[in-house]
């Protein structure tokens, strides 16, 4: 099985930074990488599918790259609606997720 | 609007069954495959079952196979999940999703609000 690490588990931010959280997989996923938003007692939310592409409606201030093992989500200017765990999850064999990172103030 | 409406959790004792139910609205439900993703309590996600559009097509986490057993019923857009044998390390909340296969990507476009199996003497 592929298995997902994730990039801080925790950080600390602003509204206005810049957040970069990184996920990298066990082999090679090509780019079958998806980032979800989750926030306390809600379901998860998609925000990025095949590593790049932006689900339709979510702000463009979120930003996903990267293929192979090594992948980045990227928030351009953290704003408060923002603060939630963030998890990756690969699609490229028997689906498994990343353990999450928490960003908070 | 998509909606997915989990129903069936509860408080079981180890080794009871339970059956999970998820009603799906707003799409061509026989269209899509669906899956269910579990969270244990202060945990992360785990993927759980998977399974296709027609039914024909089922998969399951190997810490789940042979004790869930996932299905559909098309003409009343629900899908299910059967949970036999439950153990302590079952509890969590239950979320189905709606999975998009396609030649773009493979991932859970739409989510439930999930429902809490509490496995537990």
């Amino acid at each position: 099985d592929i298995q997902m690490t994730q990039s801080p588990s925790s950080l600390s931010a602003s509204v206005g930074d810049r957040v970069t959280i990184t996920c990298r997989a066990s082999q090679s996923i090509s780019n079958s990488l998806n980032w979800y938003q989750q926030k306390p007692g809600k379901a998860p939310k998609l925000l990025i599918y095949a590593a790049s592409s932006l689900k339709s409606g979510v702000p463009s201030r979120f930003s996903g790259s990267g293929s192979g093992t090594d992948f980045t989500l990227t928030i351009s200017s953290l704003q408060p609606d923002d603060f939630a765990t963030y998890y990756c999850q690969q699609s490229f064999s028997t689906l498994s997720f990343g353990g999450g990172t928490k960003v908070e103030i | 609007e998509v909606q997915l409406l989990e129903s069936g959790g509860g408080l079981v004792q180890p080794g009871g069954s339970l059956r999970l139910s998820c009603a799906a609205s707003a799409f061509t439900f026989s269209n899509y495959a669906m899956s269910w993703v579990r969270q244990a309590p202060g945990k992360g996600l785990e993927w759980v079952s998977d399974l296709s559009g027609s039914g024909g097509s089922t998969y399951y986490a190997d810490s789940v196979k042979g004790r869930f057993t996932i299905s559909r019923d098309n003409s009343k857009n629900t899908l299910y999940l059967q949970m036999n044998t439950l153990r302590a390390e079952d509890t969590a909340v239950y979320y189905c999703a709606r999975r998009i296969v396609g030649t773009i990507g493979d991932y859970f476009d739409y989510w439930g609000q999930g429902t809490l199996v509490t496995v537990s003497s």
